[in-house]
């Protein structure tokens, strides 16, 4: 199946600072959705993005889909940014297989 | 408008005993999706629903394992015999149409097996 990297794994940084999180996938997809999964555990939906970029507020993301990467820019981090970020994908092999996730990164925001 | 709701928030039970889990789409969403989020394998598919159809079961970890929805709205995943490596976040996710559209999640259901 579909293998999906993130990196880096961990990133700590200052309230302000900007950040670059990458998501690399094995195969042609058609789906590709970042997610911000809160303390509380909900997955909240930052972007869907197969190919072209996107921009919400300090948030965008850029998917190029013929090289098989995807980054999610943060911009002006605040401490409610902290939590874990994944990339999911759905491989476009034929019907709706679900989400393959990578493992995420986990972002820490300190005052 | 109401986003996808799961019930119960929490389940605690017994090794062997049997659990029922609840899955409420977002009105209109034709398609249905079941995952767990446990520590050792992270995030992963279990099942999907186009309307009330599954074309494949394949993701269910085990024949202990099943899934059903109805009136291509509601929808139960059903852990029978339940053991300790069941414990885990399920989580339920919908989307308008299948492939080439948003995913939205639920909140989950917290299983603990003791």
């Amino acid at each position: 199946g579909i293998q999906v990297e993130q990196s880096p794994p961990d990133l700590i940084l200052q309230e302000g600072a900007n950040s670059t999180l990458r998501c690399n996938f094995s195969d042609s997809v058609n789906n590709l959705q970042w997610f911000h999964q809160n303390p509380w555990g909900q997955l909240i939906n930052l972007f869907y993005i197969p190919s072209g970029t996107k921009q919400n507020g300090r948030l965008s993301a850029t998917t190029v889909a013929t090289e098989r990467y995807s980054l999610l820019y943060i911009s002006s981090s605040q401490t409610t940014d902290s939590g874990v970020y994944f990339c999911a994908v759905e491989d476009s092999g034929g019907g709706a297989d679900g989400l393959t996730f990578g493992k995420g990164t986990h972002l820490i925001i300190q005052p | 408008g109401a986003g996808v709701s799961q019930s119960p928030s929490n389940k605690v039970t017994e090794k062997g005993k049997d659990v029922e889990l609840r899955c409420d789409p977002i009105s209109g969403h034709t398609a249905l999706y079941w995952y767990r989020q446990s520590l050792g394998q992270g995030l992963e598919f279990l099942i999907y629903f186009q309307g009330n159809s599954a074309p494949d079961k394949s993701g269910l970890p085990s024949d202990r394992f099943s899934a059903e929805r109805t009136g291509g709205s509601v929808s139960t995943l059903t852990i029978q015999r339940t053991q300790q490596e069941d414990s885990a976040v399920y989580l339920c996710a919908s989307s308008s149409s299948g492939s080439w559209n948003s995913q939205y999640f639920g909140p989950g259901t917290r299983l603990t097996v003791l």
